[in-house]
């Protein structure tokens, strides 16, 4: 079955825009996660989707923001771009709740210039 | 809050044994996982550790000690494809289930 697809792979952005990364979970997978990864500060958790509903936050500020449609499928928003904000953004899905086995998308990189 | 502590960097040489240890503080504890994430490449799932003990999965196994708050992840037989960053995970109760990621050790087998 296919895996979890993130797209774009690859993003360039200046400072102030604003940037909407989607993820495709595997197939009947219900929960979609994000995380961002930047060098030397591992995965931030940013929130996690169940069912059409945010059930986690992590502590990122309100200009990150996300949603998830009935098929699952998971968007994520990122208002007034900094420069900070370049990373790795990665979305991953399981089937239900906890953390028995995520299936990490392949990331989508994000540089803000 | 929630707190993981593990190597930054471990090196080994091929075909010997090797254990990442990572640490961790968090209330409402379930479990630990590991993962391995190969430079460029996506996060892998590696194990799950709800109970204390060994969970062995071919060349990898992965240990968890709750009352020391504590696990590890032991590769044998290292091979050069092994060289890659692991990160432990803790999954707590915080209302729903919660994952906290460490930040991860580098690992680099050499010949």
């Amino acid at each position: 079955k296919a895996g979890v697809t993130q797209t774009p792979r690859y993003l360039i952005k200046t400072r102030g825009q604003q940037v909407t990364l989607s993820c495709s979970p595997i197939s009947g997978h219900r929960s979609v996660s994000w995380y961002q990864q930047t060098p030397g500060q591992g995965l931030q958790f940013l929130f996690e989707y169940f069912s059409e509903t945010q059930r986690n936050k992590g502590n990122f500020p309100g200009r990150f923001s996300g949603r998830q449609f009935s098929n699952s499928r998971s968007e994520m928003n990122v208002s007034t771009l900094e420069l900070g904000d370049s990373a790795l953004y990665l979305c991953a899905s399981t089937l239900g709740t906890g953390n028995y086995g995520y299936t990490f998308g392949s990331g989508t990189r994000l540089t803000v210039v | 809050g929630q707190s993981l502590e593990q190597p930054s960097e471990v090196t080994a040489v091929e075909g010997a044994i090797v254990q990442i240890n990572c640490t961790y503080q968090t209330s409402g504890f379930y479990g630990l996982s590991w993962y391995q994430q190969h430079d460029g490449g996506a996060p892998t799932f590696l194990s799950y550790n709800a109970l204390d003990g060994l969970e062995e999965t071919g060349r990898f196994s992965s240990f968890l000690s709750r009352s020391d708050s504590y696990g590890y992840l032991l590769l044998q037989e290292l091979q050069m494809k092994d060289s890659a960053s692991y990160f432990c995970a803790v999954t707590f109760s915080g209302g729903y289930q919660k994952v906290t990621f460490g930040t991860g050790t580098k690992l680099q087998v050499i010949p």
